[in-house]
């Protein structure tokens, strides 16, 4: 089955420092990957759209400048928070959307709790 | 995209079956139905997908109405391990990019 990673799986940070999270799809390549983020209790919510080689489509009230996104090949797309601050700390989750013919499945990753002090 | 609604939690015991009942009015034609389940601080994982009638798999089925504008999730004899909060989502399948927008998700907790 397709399978996608996120390293670390988990990072803590002090306040002010930037932060890289990577997303990974092993074994398939992926023609789009999706950003979320959920805060404990809560839903995923989307933050950006990222398709490789362009730039990424973020949603409304998402800082770009804050959250950098770079998704340079077709299996590798990265997160960067900016500046860090205590309110970024959340659980970080991307997604892979699969280029194989006949399906449009998303298949995500086990997520990256990052911990801002 | 269609706006869905699912009841915020449910209960339920050992070796029952449980069903899911997801609200998405607004459904356009071209839309699909997925659920998702998700384990605390893990990523969603696929469960299954349909357009109408019926969908099963080896862990559930779906069940979707003539008119399209509801779903139901059902989980035949359910373990604690089940215990996880269900998405309901609805979206394009193909052409564009499937944007996938997480509604509040049902919370079951299934007990011994």
């Amino acid at each position: 089955g397709a399978v996608v990673s996120q390293h670390p799986s988990r990072v803590i940070c002090k306040s002010g420092t930037s932060v890289k999270i990577e997303c990974r799809s092993l074994d398939f390549q992926a023609t789009t990957m999706f950003w979320y983020r959920q805060f404990p209790k809560k839903s995923l919510m989307l933050m950006a759209t990222s398709n490789e080689g362009s730039k990424a489509t973020y949603e409304q009230g998402v800082e770009k400048d804050k959250f950098l996104i770079n998704h340079a090949s077709l299996t590798l797309s990265t997160l960067t928070v900016t500046s860090a601050h205590p309110e970024d700390s959340s659980f970080y989750i991307c997604s892979a959307r699969s280029r194989l013919a006949g399906t449009d499945e998303q298949f995500f990753g086990p997520g990256t709790r990052l911990t801002v002090l | 995209l269609a706006k869905t609604t699912q009841p915020i939690s449910m209960d339920s015991y050992e070796g029952q079956e449980v069903n899911i009942t997801c609200s998405h009015n607004n459904i356009a034609t071209n839309d699909y139905i997925t659920w998702y389940q998700q384990f605390p601080s893990q990523g969603p994982r696929f469960i299954i997908q349909g357009y109408k009638t019926k969908v099963t798999n080896e862990v559930a089925s779906l069940f979707i109405p003539a008119d399209r504008k509801s779903s139901t999730l059902s989980l035949p004899r359910v373990s604690l391990s089940d215990t996880a909060v269900y998405y309901c989502l609805v979206g394009v399948l193909t052409g564009g990019y499937n944007k996938l927008i997480f509604g509040a998700g049902t919370r079951l907790a299934v007990h011994p």
